[in-house]
């Protein structure tokens, strides 16, 4: 079965710095871009950012409100792509996915993890 | 920034058809695609490219493209597609944005 498990939300202080976990399974995750969403509680989908496979250097996007703060990578041995956010607002307080367009012909985000809560919170 | 605009809500009576629209200046050039969400779910695909329905979706589902603007149509709503639904799509820049969401009331 295709699936992604994400960990290590938690309660986190302002100003400090929290990584999140996404592990794959049941695929080849290397050959995949993943990316990160988010959803503050009560609120929409908010994208967050993608690193793209090997195959396509590997290279990071971010949205406008994380980027400088936050850092997408991947190690493709562990099939586990991290978010590590630093210099955390309480604004950031959501439920944070990862995703990835699986299926080739969809083009879109096909699998996606359960989520895992941040809270920011003094 | 790009946006993506739909109507919060959308209520239907069990049987009926639902709509709903999302609006966006790029969407005549780039693809829309929708998701469900159910409350404390992770969202499910249910259209992608505008119009195409992923395996395992109910026929009912459907959606479709007309300029600026695209519809999810729900026909024969049924109890359990009372959800939040999003609409996403892309301006071209590499990054993805998600519509508010509607609220779909199956009253």
């Amino acid at each position: 079965e295709v699936q992604l498990v994400e960990s290590g939300g938690g309660l986190v202080q302002p100003g400090r710095s929290l990584r999140l976990s996404c592990r794959g399974s049941g695929f080849t995750f290397g050959d995949y871009v993943m990316t990160w969403f988010r959803q503050a509680p009560g609120k929409g989908l908010e994208w967050v950012g993608f690193i793209r496979s090997k195959a396509y250097g590997g290279t990071t996007e971010y949205a406008a409100s994380v980027k400088g703060r936050f850092t997408i990578s991947r190690d493709d041995s562990k099939s586990i792509a991290y978010l590590e956010m630093n210099s955390l607002k309480t604004e950031d307080t959501a439920v944070y996915y990862c995703a990835t367009p699986y299926d080739p012909n969809y083009d879109a985000f096909d699998i996606w993890g359960q989520g895992t809560m941040v809270t920011v919170s003094s | 920034s790009y946006e993506l605009t739909q109507p919060p809500s959308v209520s239907v009576s069990p049987g009926q058809t639902a709509r709903i629209t999302c609006s966006g200046d790029a969407l005549p050039k780039q693809y829309a695609y929708w998701y469900q969400q159910k409350p404390g779910q992770a969202p499910v695909l249910v259209i992608y490219k505008d119009s195409e329905r992923p395996s395992g979706i109910p026929e009912r589902f459907s959606g479709s493209s007309s300029g600026t603007t695209v519809t999810l149509t729900i026909s024969g709503v049924q109890a359990e597609d009372e959800a939040d639904y999003y609409c996403q799509s892309t301006d071209s820049s590499e990054t993805w944005v998600f519509g508010g969401g509607t609220k779909l009331t199956v009253l």
